[in-house]
């Protein structure tokens, strides 16, 4: 068990309709990523967050958009959903953000839209 | 850019042989290496990291050495047992902001 929790753990939706994911990350960590998993993709880099600010941008469509509270959890929200958004969603977590951290991944969400 | 090249799988293994997963990046300035794990079904969990050159990591007699001249970063395990069958990324980070930038996964497959 990492100690990032993510909810939920598996999503079913329709094309069109909007989706949040959301993601406790471990105690203490400052700052939480957002990673894809898709079988044509692979592993991608989303979005980072440290203490409620965005730190870093990766390859994140304009359709979702995430944050980070006060409270530290982060949630993504997906809209305008496509079939090819089904994928692994990751969130993971470290203690801030720096390039030597470990990061520590929760179980997913796994979405599939219909 | 960065990015990382892993060998092709699936890899199958026999229990108790020797197990090497290629691993080569490019990036720009250090970056940090990691070997990720991911179970059926689960996330992935930290394997073994390096932060410099020469470096090895290690954990659960699986060990990867940073080779900066070669920029490698293999992974090896003398002896694999079948509840090592899973898939393997590896994966770098740079500078402050601290994204991964994975490989594509390499899936082990370890039998009787």
């Amino acid at each position: 068990d990492s100690g990032v929790t993510q909810t939920p753990k598996h999503l079913i939706t329709a094309t069109g309709q909007r989706v949040t994911l959301r993601c406790s990350p471990r105690s203490g960590d400052l700052s939480v990523y957002w990673y894809q998993q898709s079988l044509d993709q692979g592993l991608q880099f989303l979005i980072q967050y440290y203490n409620g600010e965005e730190r870093a941008k990766g390859n994140i469509l304009e359709r979702f958009s995430a944050q980070q509270f006060p409270d530290l959890h982060s949630e993504l929200n997906l809209s305008s959903l496509e079939l090819g958004d089904s994928a692994l969603y990751f969130c993971a977590s470290s203690v801030a953000g720096q390039g030597q951290e470990t990061q520590y991944f929760g179980p997913g969400t796994r979405l599939l839209v219909l | 850019g960065n990015s990382v090249t892993q060998m092709e799988g699936p890899v199958t293994l026999s229990e108790e042989a020797f197990l090497t997963i290629n691993c080569t990046y490019t990036a720009t300035g250090y970056p940090s290496l990691f070997w990720y794990v991911q179970y059926p079904g689960e996330g992935l969990q930290l394997l073994l990291k390096a932060t410099k050159a020469d470096d090895k990591g290690s954990n659960k007699g699986f060990e990867a050495t940073y080779r900066k001249e070669t920029t490698s970063f293999h992974l090896e395990k003398g002896s694999v047992q079948v509840s090592d069958s899973a898939v393997y990324f590896c994966a770098l980070a740079t500078g402050g902001g601290n994204k991964l930038t994975f490989g594509t996964g390499t899936q082990l497959k370890v039998e009787l």
